[in-house]
């Protein structure tokens, strides 16, 4: 079975812009979540996807949202990005969530220039 | 409360030794703590996790300990090899909020 897959592996972009991450679940798993991996800070929720509603957010700015399509890939957007954009995006599916294992992608490297 | 603490920040363990990892945490609705282990370009993926009722789960050469009354728990790697030289996150959940709270992180660095 393949695993998460996250587009693209490397981004870069300017102050001001915006970009658009993707995510592809493990087949059959229809939780997605994604998560800001940075040096200082750690693993940061951002927010949970469950068949194509929101079920959670994390403590981020409205510049940061996402949404999961009917065969529950994932997008998540940042608008105006800013040079503390700059980390590793990680997505993580799972069956339905809760205490469901988590599996993660490899994750989008985003460095805002 | 809604913070997981983890220490140490970094870890420096002698090949065969034992490595430990410490979490501590306030809210107490949390049901399930699992451990995650990321290496350098990976995502991180699952290693071994608990939940509250039980104060001890091993799995291979890899414990955890919870203490309940303490709010804290903690990864032990028993003989511990260079391949575990890796970045390991602790994290714990309310089931009912789908929503993960990691620990900030250790780097293990096993010596050969």
């Amino acid at each position: 079975k393949a695993g998460v897959t996250q587009t693209p592996r490397y981004l870069i972009k300017t102050r001001g812009q915006q970009v658009t991450l993707s995510c592809s679940p493990i087949s059959g798993h229809r939780s997605v979540s994604w998560y800001q991996q940075t040096p200082g800070q750690g693993l940061q929720f951002l927010f949970e996807y469950f068949s194509e509603t929101q079920r959670n957010k994390g403590n981020f700015p409205g510049r940061f949202s996402g949404r999961q399509f009917s065969n529950s890939r994932s997008e998540m957007n940042v608008s105006t990005l800013e040079l503390g954009d700059s980390a590793l995006y990680l997505c993580a599916s799972s069956l339905v969530a809760g205490s469901d294992t988590q599996y993660f992608g490899p994750g989008t490297r985003l460095t805002v220039l | 409360q809604q913070q997981v603490k983890q220490s140490p920040q970094s870890l420096i363990v002698q090949k065969g030794g034992i490595s430990i990892i410490n979490c501590a945490y306030e809210n107490t609705a949390f049901d399930y703590f699992p451990w995650y282990q990321q290496f350098p370009g990976k995502g991180p993926a699952l290693l071994i996790a608990i939940r509250p009722d039980v104060s001890e789960k091993k799995e291979g050469r890899f414990t955890i300990s919870f203490n309940k009354s303490a709010k804290q728990f903690s990864l032990h790697i028993m003989d511990s090899q260079p391949g575990d030289s890796a970045t390991y996150f602790c994290a714990a959940l309310h089931s009912g909020t789908y929503k993960y709270i990691f620990g900030t992180g250790t780097r293990l660095k096993v010596l050969a």
